[in-house]
């Protein structure tokens, strides 16, 4: 069975803070995708970032980073100079890799509140 | 840019009622999928389609639920005799279908059951 974890169920930084959110993800499959989606108040999931387990290279996207530590199964998130625009709802997903085991298992996700 | 859209929006129906919703995918995704969020929750996989065959359902769809995608486009799902407790947003979300793609998502209809 597939399970993520975000343990933090709020945060709230003030603007231009960076701030990070926490992944802690669990499977037993050897391959398999690891997602972020953002939440806003409309309630649209926007896809942000997928990443696959057998390439652990961080990646920056403008004020985006993310980081995968296979070793501790994580795959955290940090805004950097956050912008009242980033407050949303985060959530971060796990897929399976093989035909057949795409559906998403996703977290409880993390409320973030950035304050002007 | 046509992304992924569902209809109703909104939608609020009496204990009892059938409520039927729509999903259109993103132009030749070959991949459509269901998911439920209730409030505070992530979202949670209900079922998915590979063209007009569906592959996969949730133990959370019970018998009340079905779910279509008839010619392999749009895709309805029907909730009979429904509950209070089936108050939630219903997602929906595409992908062309190669293991290698992202699933995208609509924005969602929010059902809510007096």
């Amino acid at each position: 069975a597939q399970k993520v974890t975000q343990a933090q169920t709020e945060i709230s930084v003030v603007e231009k803070e960076d701030v990070t959110l926490d992944c802690v993800y669990e499977t037993r499959d050897t391959t398999y995708y690891l997602f972020w989606y953002k939440q806003p108040p409309s309630g649209e999931l926007v896809f942000l970032i997928r990443r696959n387990s057998f390439d652990e290279q961080n990646e920056i996207s403008g004020r985006y980073s993310w980081n995968f530590q296979k070793s501790t199964s994580s795959f955290n998130f940090t805004i950097t100079a956050s912008q009242v625009v980033d407050s949303a709802v985060y959530f971060c997903a796990l897929s399976g890799f093989d035909f057949g085991n795409e559906k998403l298992t996703f977290g409880t996700g993390t409320r973030l509140t950035i304050i002007p | 840019d046509t992304g992924v859209s569902q209809d109703p929006r909104h939608k609020i129906t009496k204990r009892g009622q059938n409520v039927t919703f729509r999903c259109d995918p993103i132009s030749e995704h070959n991949r459509l999928y269901w998911y439920r969020q209730t409030l505070g929750q992530g979202p949670e996989f209900l079922t998915y389609f590979q063209n007009e065959a569906q592959l996969e359902k949730s133990r959370l769809l019970s018998d009340r639920f079905s779910a279509e995608r008839p010619k392999g486009s749009f895709s309805t799902l029907e909730i009979q005799r429904t509950e209070q407790g089936d108050s939630a947003m219903y997602l929906c979300a595409s992908s062309l279908g190669d293991r290698l793609d992202t699933q995208y998502f609509g924005p969602g209809t929010r059902l809510t059951v007096l």
